[in-house]
């Protein structure tokens, strides 16, 4: 099973881009690389997603290395509404489509 | 934009009761899913849903466990003889295809007595 490593928690000042750090160096070569976040007391909810190329959405950017070892997910102007846990995690596919969720990074957005 | 939406928000049960957790998916998805969480714990997957059956459950998901898609809109999850540690967060979850993003509603909280 690929495995995912994330720091415990990261600090942000409001306003500034959070860069949070994502190793996956079991992912297979199909696997996406996903990230969701948790608010507290709602549900997770869908970020990003890329398997090779970076991405962009409304929400994020995604960083995957060359070697898709590791992945950075970055909110470019993070207010304080995104605090919130931060999951990386391999995407559903090849036969199974449960998301496996880690313990994430606790981003705290500080004023 | 659509969403997911779960009720109860809150359910209150006595131990040994049956309880059904409702949820109403995206309307054009066509997997679902249903994730725990106990407190202060990991998001944990309990099962999957596609063309009326089961396509994966976990360990946790035993003979306690079952879900229905009982009419176009609705996908429930039924326990059917609820145990104190089934106290949890629980998650419904739909997708367009099984390796699409899967989005979540914001959960319903089950408290066993």
């Amino acid at each position: 099973d690929a495995k995912t490593t994330q720091p415990p928690s990261m600090d942000c000042a409001e306003g500034r881009a959070a860069n949070l750090p994502c190793n996956h160096s079991t992912i297979s070569g199909n696997e996406y690389v996903y990230w969701y976040r948790q608010i507290h007391s709602q549900g997770p909810q869908y970020i990003i997603h890329g398997l090779k190329n970076n991405e962009t959405n409304e929400m994020a950017s995604l960083i995957i290395t060359e070697d898709r070892k590791s992945s950075t997910l970055i909110l470019p102007h993070a207010t304080l509404r995104d605090t919130a846990v931060y999951y990386c995690m391999p995407g559903p596919g090849a036969g199974s489509y449960q998301l496996t969720f880690g313990k994430g990074t606790k981003l705290s957005v500080i004023p | 934009e659509p969403e997911v939406t779960q009720t109860p928000s809150h359910q209150v049960t006595q131990m040994g009761q049956e309880v059904i957790l409702r949820c109403v998916p995206i309307s054009n998805h066509l997997y679902f899913y249903w994730y725990r969480q106990i407190l202060g714990q990991k998001v944990e997957f309990l099962v999957s849903f596609y063309n009326n059956e089961i396509s994966e459950k976990s360990e946790i998901f035993d003979d306690q466990f079952s879900v229905e898609r009982p009419d176009g809109s609705n996908f429930t999850l039924k326990i059917r003889s609820t145990k104190l540690e089934d106290s949890a967060m629980y998650f419904c979850a739909s997708s367009r295809g099984g390796n699409q993003p899967q989005h979540f509603g914001d959960g319903t909280r089950l408290s066993i007595l």
